[in-house]
């Protein structure tokens, strides 16, 4: 079986910084992203996890630990515009298999 | 980088007609397209993987007969929701892999939203 779970809900202060969690069980694991998604949209790619560690790119970073099944998301200096959905997705076998997405968590900015 | 182009962007239907969507690879081959469906709120769940050539793989509890896809070339697969009824209301959303390292390998189509009235 397989398992992602993350917050349903958040809400952060302009300026401030968040971090949105993933957990996850799934029968294989060759990866973890975690994607952007305004309503209505196309997710867009934020980053991708493989190994153990914390990848920074800009204002977001994105933490795996393999060993806990444990991900997280850090967006800092947070703008009105990361307003959004932040989804967690597993690969779980290499070669041509569709992501997996958790239920997403929906980020609130406000002032 | 690499691109999907879907069509549709929205569609509205009268209950009991078909719809077709289309996604289209522009500048890769897509041997095999994964589509997915999103209610409101809720994140995307995998309905069925499309592969150029042979018979498309259906996810647990969707109805294929319903949700026909074709991927007859490398760089189109089509769905085709038949018989609609208003709680296929909707927005499917196709991905496929696509070798470049921009996206770590997987681009998404813009989504369409159906409404069946």
């Amino acid at each position: 079986g397989q398992n992602i779970d993350q917050p349903t809900e958040m809400t952060a202060t302009e300026g401030a910084i968040v971090q949105i969690n993933c957990t996850y069980q799934t029968s294989g694991f060759n990866g973890l992203f975690w994607y952007q998604q305004h309503a209505g949209e196309a997710p867009t790619f934020l980053s991708y996890n493989v190994l153990d560690g914390l990848e920074e790119k800009g204002r977001f970073s994105s933490f795996l630990s393999r060993s806990k099944g444990y991900s997280y998301l850090l967006l800092k200096e947070l703008q009105m515009k990361d307003s959004a959905s932040y989804l967690c997705a597993v690969i779980k076998n290499s070669g041509n298999t569709p992501l997996v997405f958790g239920k997403g968590t929906r980020l609130s900015v406000i002032a | 980088g690499a691109v999907v182009s879907q069509h549709p962007s929205r569609v509205i239907c009268k209950s009991g007609t078909s719809v077709k969507i289309e996604c289209r690879s522009l500048d890769f081959q897509a041997t095999t397209m994964f589509w997915y469906r999103q209610f409101p709120k809720q994140s995307l769940m995998l309905m069925a993987t499309s592969n150029e050539g042979s018979k498309a793989t259906y996810e647990q509890g969707v109805e294929k007969d319903k949700f026909l896809i074709n991927h007859a070339s490398l760089t189109l697969s089509t769905l085709t929701v038949t018989s609609a009824h208003p709680e296929d209301s909707s927005f499917y959303i196709c991905s496929a892999r696509d070798g470049f390292e921009g996206g770590a390998g997987y681009t998404f189509g813009s989504g369409t939203r159906l409404t069946v009235v």
